[in-house]
């Protein structure tokens, strides 16, 4: 069954730092989403990609973070300067057309800002 | 503001007891529903969607749910339940064709022996 890949499944890093988070979707999927989920908190919307740009994008999103797809298969998201707010389990999701079709979730980065 | 309301944050069970989660969301449009389930140190995976049609589905696992479009809820059920259900469970919605999911704050199910 295909899935939804993200690497690494956990990365901790020092407070300023910039860290990609990477994602693999499935083939033939074309919405693209990340997602993060502090710990004890709901899931939380970040950003939605499609036809390579940002369709939609929460207030989370700010200037410090990105989204790329670099080469057709990957889907990152970057953060440029780390808080320890940023601290998080960080979800990628990919979707088929058509509208009837549900989200497939990867499972997970744990961000550790320390 | 869009938004999901689950009223149960924990929840305990025996085995064979019947489950009913509730779910209410804010919106007031057209709306796409989901239940969404996390196992312990897994991603999460769809139990059931709602699109279009008869309003109660079903799901896998043996989970139902029903969207009451006047109460705007889309509450889960099940009617007996198993230890392996022990697990997080996420209501969420969407609306138009590309948009993200607004999730709920989940509920703890623990289901004992």
């Amino acid at each position: 069954e295909p899935e939804v890949t993200q690497t690494p499944s956990h990365q901790v890093t020092q407070m300023g730092q910039e860290v990609i988070l990477r994602c693999v979707p499935i083939s033939n999927h074309l919405y693209f989403y990340w997602y993060r989920q502090i710990l004890g908190q709901k899931v939380e919307f970040l950003v939605s990609f499609y036809n390579n740009e940002i369709s939609e994008k929460s207030e989370i999103f700010d200037d410090q973070f990105s989204v790329e797809r670099p080469d057709g298969s990957n889907f990152t998201l970057k953060i440029r300067s780390t808080k320890l707010e940023d601290s998080a389990m960080y979800f990628c999701a990919s979707r088929a057309p058509p509208r009837d079709t549900e989200a497939f979730f990867g499972q997970g980065t744990r961000l550790t800002v320390v | 503001a869009q938004s999901v309301s689950q009223h149960n944050h924990h929840v305990i069970l025996s085995e064979a007891a019947s489950l009913e989660l509730g779910c209410n969301y804010s919106y007031g449009g057209t709306v796409n529903l989901f239940w969404y389930v996390q196992y312990p140190g897994q991603h999460l995976q769809l139990l059931l969607k709602y699109f279009s049609g008869d309003p109660l589905v079903k799901g896998i696992k043996g989970f139902e749910a029903e969207f009451i479009k006047s109460k705007f809820s889309f509450n889960l059920r099940k009617p007996s339940v198993q230890w392996s259900d022990t697990a997080e469970y996420f209501c969420a919605f969407s609306t138009g064709t590309a948009s993200k999911l607004t999730f709920g704050t989940g509920t703890r199910l623990q289901v004992t022996l």
